[in-house]
C-alpha cells in the first residue's frame, strides 16, 4: 500500500520570496508522482508529475519539483511566488501498474503582499 | 471537450432524503474516481471504476453510500438516506490508462441539514 505525507499543513510566504512544499511517500513498488492546486471553490488540476527519467520535474505556473529515490521525497518548489499562487496544493502518489490514486493531506499556500 | 462534468454544483438536502450526485467523465477516459473532501478528513478516495466496472470500493463510508457506472459516460453517487455529517464537497475525477493523470470535476458541494 501507498502513503503520502504532507509535512506542513499551512505555508505563509511573502510574494516574490521562495517556497518549498514537501512530500514524503512510501510504497513498495514503483510509483508515479504527482503535484495538484486547488483554487478556492474549485476542483485539483494538475500542477506536474513524474513518471520516470530526469528526477527534476518542471510544471506549470513556474513551479518545479525533485522526485529524491532514497528520501523518499519529492518536493515541490517556486523561485519567486505571487498573491495568485495562494491555493492549496496536494501529492500524490500511484503505484505503475494500477488506477488507485492516493492524496495527502494537503498544504494550504498563503502569498502575503 | 468540457472536462469531466458533475451535477447539480450545489445540494441542500434534509435529513434522511435520498441525494444522487452525477458525473459525465472525458469521453475516452476509462477510469473514474469519487472523491469527497472535507475540512477534517480531507480528500478521500470513495470507490473508482475502470471500464465501468467497480474496481475498489472500500472507502465508501457506509452501506448508505452506492455508486453506478452504466456505461463509459455517466455515473452515479447516491446517499439514502442522508445525515448531516454527509455534508461535504464531491468530486469526480477520471484519467486514462497510462499516466495516471487524474481530471478533476468542479465538485458537487452537498449540505444535509
Amino acid at each position: 500500500a501507498q502513503s503520502v505525507t504532507q509535512l506542513d499543513s499551512q505555508v505563509p510566504v511573502f510574494e516574490e520570496a521562495p517556497v518549498e512544499l514537501r512530500c514524503n511517500y512510501s510504497s513498495s513498488v514503483s510509483v508515479y508522482l504527482f503535484w495538484y492546486v486547488q483554487y478556492p471553490n474549485q476542483g485539483l488540476q494538475l500542477l506536474l508529475k513524474y513518471l520516470s527519467g530526469s528526477t527534476l520535474v518542471k510544471g506549470i505556473n513556474g513551479f518545479e519539483a525533485e522526485f529524491n529515490k532514497s528520501q523518499t521525497s519529492f518536493h515541490l518548489r517556486k523561485p519567486s511566488v505571487h498573491i495568485s499562487d495562494t491555493a492549496e496544493y496536494f501529492c500524490a502518489v500511484q503505484n505503475t501498474g494500477g488506477f488507485k490514486t492516493i492524496f495527502g493531506a494537503g498544504t494550504r499556500l498563503f502569498v502575503k503582499a | 471537450d468540457a472536462g469531466v462534468i458533475q451535477s447539480p454544483r450545489h445540494e441542500v438536502t434534509e435529513m434522511g432524503q435520498e441525494v444522487t450526485l452525477r458525473c459525465k467523465p472525458i469521453s475516452g477516459h476509462n477510469s473514474l474516481f469519487w472523491y469527497r473532501q472535507t475540512m477534517m478528513r480531507g480528500l478521500e478516495l470513495l470507490i473508482y471504476f475502470n471500464n465501468n466496472v467497480p474496481i475498489d470500493d472500500s472507502g465508501m463510508p457506509e452501506d448508505r453510500f452506492s455508486a453506478k457506472m452504466p456505461n463509459a459516460s455517466f455515473s452515479t453517487l447516491k446517499i439514502q438516506p442522508s445525515e448531516p455529517r454527509d455534508s461535504a464537497v464531491y468530486f469526480c475525477a477520471s484519467s486514462s490508462q497510462g499516466d495516471g493523470e487524474a481530471f478533476f470535476g468542479q465538485g458537487t458541494r452537498l449540505t444535509v441539514v
